[in-house]
């Protein structure tokens, strides 16, 4: 089954501790994507990769990195997590960057 | 003025009704355009890809102005499972990242 897989579904952590949120396609697809969601925000791009070691910034990229060593593997990492990270965390992937993209189930973070 | 920017809804709406959602972008240089669907909690879902020549699914019809740089939702014959909020979608091919608008959320009541 073509599917966006993240994990964790639920995390909460604390203030500074790091932590690493997975997202891994079936799709072979070459472009993937991080956003976050917030009420009243809307979904903000956080970062993007159009392929293997090619990552690129998106609207809110503060405080978050991200690597693209495997086609199919697309981590987000918060080395320092802060309170105002806490969101609902959707990754997602397309085949190439401009056709429709496929989410994952998304990750609710709360940081304390 | 934001990038991508929608009906603020809500829209309460009775079954078969029609409803028309609008979504103005504001660069110019926007490639592709796309319509999602959320339901609550859920994650995003492809509706339909919008085209400029306009294009159906069903009881679905998209339309891209790019003239006056807007794209609009037909929903026709609403059913219950319509209820959802939907989100427009545009991609700058040059800077290659997406813009989602903020949603319009529609409730079809019974």
């Amino acid at each position: 089954e073509a599917q966006v897989t993240q994990n964790p579904r639920y995390l909460i952590t604390v203030t500074g501790k790091k932590l690493t949120v997975t997202c891994s396609q079936n799709m072979n697809h070459e472009y993937m994507s991080w956003y976050r969601q917030d009420p009243g925000l809307g979904l903000r791009q956080i970062y993007y990769s159009m392929n293997v070691e090619v990552t690129d910034k998106g609207d809110v990229p503060e405080g978050y990195k991200v690597s693209r060593k495997e086609k199919r593997n697309f981590p987000l990492i918060l080395e320092s997590p802060s309170p105002n990270q806490t969101s609902l965390y959707f990754c997602a992937s397309s085949p190439q960057a401009h056709q429709p993209q496929h989410f994952g189930d998304g990750t609710r973070l709360s940081i304390l | 003025r934001k990038e991508v920017e929608q009906d603020p809804g809500p829209f309460n709406v009775p079954e078969g009704a029609t409803v028309a959602f609008n979504c103005t972008y504001s660069n110019s240089a926007s490639q592709s355009f796309f319509w999602y669907r959320q339901d609550c909690r859920k994650e995003p879902k492809l509706l339909m890809s919008v085209y400029s020549s306009g294009n159906e699914d069903g009881r679905f019809t998209a339309q891209l102005n790019r003239a006056s740089q807007y794209i609009s939702l037909l929903i026709r014959d609403s059913k219950l499972s319509d209820s959802a909020t939907y989100l427009c979608v545009v991609n700058i091919l040059a800077g290659q990242n997406f813009v989602f608008g903020p949603g319009t959320r529609l409730s079809v009541l019974p």
